[in-house]
């Protein structure tokens, strides 16, 4: 497999419930990111790991836990969410955390959640 | 405050051209970005713009001048399968990327 890939593609889940998404990354990077994308509003960075080491944590609340257990594997564990929570999870890598150069970020198709 | 400004929308016809603007005002400047994203698809790398002028890839182009905080992908020949949302992003003095909330392109025959 080349890429980057998420799982699962669609997720439903209850306010009360725990659930986990996943991300792969075969393309050797080293660095790995968490966006929410909503309708009609700008990509907002959650989380970044360069070297499995966070790096980022842009103000997210803790209902989200983020966990890199190496540099192809990135996890965004879900408990007690809001149905505010809605949206599209997309998981990208890039070669480098800021770093110059284009260093182009190349994302995966999304988790797309649902919180009743 | 940072801000990436792009139309919400646009409208173009099959075999035309079409110009999506961006505008930005950011802490510092490390390169401007366009993405493009079909409905339900990952966002996929276009173009990438560090220095005025224009980059000519195929039936896209992307222009940027830093004077004017300005940016627009030129799309000719348009063509049904690119009907897709395009995202502007700049990377700021800190090399974090900024956003624009993407200019959905709808291309009727």
């Amino acid at each position: 497999e080349t890429g980057v890939t998420q799982t699962p593609r669609h997720l439903v889940m209850g306010m009360t419930n725990k659930k986990s998404l996943k991300c792969e990354q075969h393309l050797g990077h080293n660095a790995m990111y968490w966006y929410k994308q909503s309708a009609k509003k700008p990509l907002e960075l959650m989380f970044v790991y360069s070297l499995e080491e966070r790096v980022e944590n842009n103000s997210v609340p803790s209902r989200f836990s983020p966990e890199c257990p190496n540099s192809s594997h990135l996890f965004l564990h879900l408990h007690t969410l809001q149905p505010e929570d809605s949206a599209l999870y997309l998981c990208a890598s890039s070669q480098d955390f800021s770093s110059s150069g284009a260093n182009v970020l190349t994302f995966g198709a999304g988790s797309r959640l649902t919180v009743l | 405050g940072q801000n990436i400004d792009q139309p919400t929308e646009m409208t173009a016809t099959e075999g035309a051209i079409v110009q999506i603007n961006c505008t930005y005002q950011t802490s510092g400047f490390n390169g401007l970005f366009w993405y493009q994203q079909h409905a339900g698809e990952a966002p996929t790398f276009l173009s990438y713009n560090v220095l005025d002028g224009l980059e000519e890839k195929g039936r896209f182009s992307s222009f940027l001048s830093r004077s004017k905080g300005y940016s627009y992908l030129l799309l000719k020949e348009l063509q049904m399968k690119d009907s897709a949302s395009y995202l502007c992003a700049v990377r700021d003095s800190n090399y974090q990327l900024i956003w624009g909330a993407g200019t959905k392109l709808i291309i009727k025959p």
